[in-house]
């Protein structure tokens, strides 16, 4: 099974919004409504910032927020903020014997 | 408060056996489906092994397959993997991680990792 496919890097200023997109294919993205976002800051463990989609755990602010499109989900990110400067990871469920599959990730950078 | 701890990881030869092994506290560790996610230094995180609630259904990536065997002990709140045949590829941080209730490949709850090394 390959990765889901993420741009390495992803910029923006404080204030502004960003969107990650992750691509997968009809076996995975395309295929289920189980795709996931993480956020992953250096040294730490992933902490769970979108579920099924486009849900937020609690505790997740509303800056942040998912769709699907095809093969292809997104994160957005709106009203960047400093702490908001991580590595950001999508999953997808992938069937019964896979039941994850990441993405490459995307450093995430507030000019 | 909800926590999982890993512990167990090492520097370990090629061909050799660890075990790791996860304890879980603050929440019913017996309704959860439960996984192990490695991440090799300086790159991205890998989905390893999965164990439901009572350990009826179990699935490896197919990296791990034959090699690992996930198991777990919900009277003493615990979540194991056994590494036999280590590779250097092998080499990561392990992480275990709750899985949610009916949502697929939603980890929200994961512990600080344990490092593992193979290298002779």
């Amino acid at each position: 099974q390959s990765a889901l496919t993420q741009p390495p890097s992803a910029s923006g200023s404080p204030g502004q919004s960003v969107t990650i997109s992750c691509t997968g294919t009809s076996s995975d993205v395309g295929g289920y409504n189980y795709v996931s976002w993480y956020q992953q800051h250096p040294g730490k463990a992933p902490k769970l910032m979108i579920y099924e989609v486009s849900k937020r755990p609690s505790g997740v602010p509303d800056r942040f927020s998912g769709s699907k499109s095809g093969n292809t989900a997104s994160l957005t990110v709106s009203g960047l903020q400093a702490e908001d400067e991580a590595d950001y990871y999508c999953c997808s469920y992938a069937g019964s014997n896979n039941r994850g599959v990441f993405g490459g990730g995307t450093k995430l950078t507030v000019l | 408060e909800v926590q999982l701890v890993e512990s167990g990881g090492g520097l370990v030869k090629p061909g050799g056996s660890l075990r790791l092994s996860c304890a879980a506290s603050g929440f019913t560790f017996s309704s959860y489906s439960m996984n192990w996610v490695r991440q090799a230094p300086g790159k991205g995180l890998e989905w390893v092994s999965s164990i439901s609630s009572s350990s009826s259904y179990i699935y490896y990536a197919d990296s791990v397959k034959g090699r690992f065997t996930i198991s777990r002990d919900n009277a003493k709140n615990s979540l194991y993997l056994q590494m036999n045949s280590l590779r250097a590829e092998d080499t990561a941080v392990y992480y275990c991680a709750r899985e949610l209730p009916a949502a697929r490949a939603a980890f929200d709850i994961w512990g600080q990792g344990t490092m593992v090394t193979v290298s002779s």
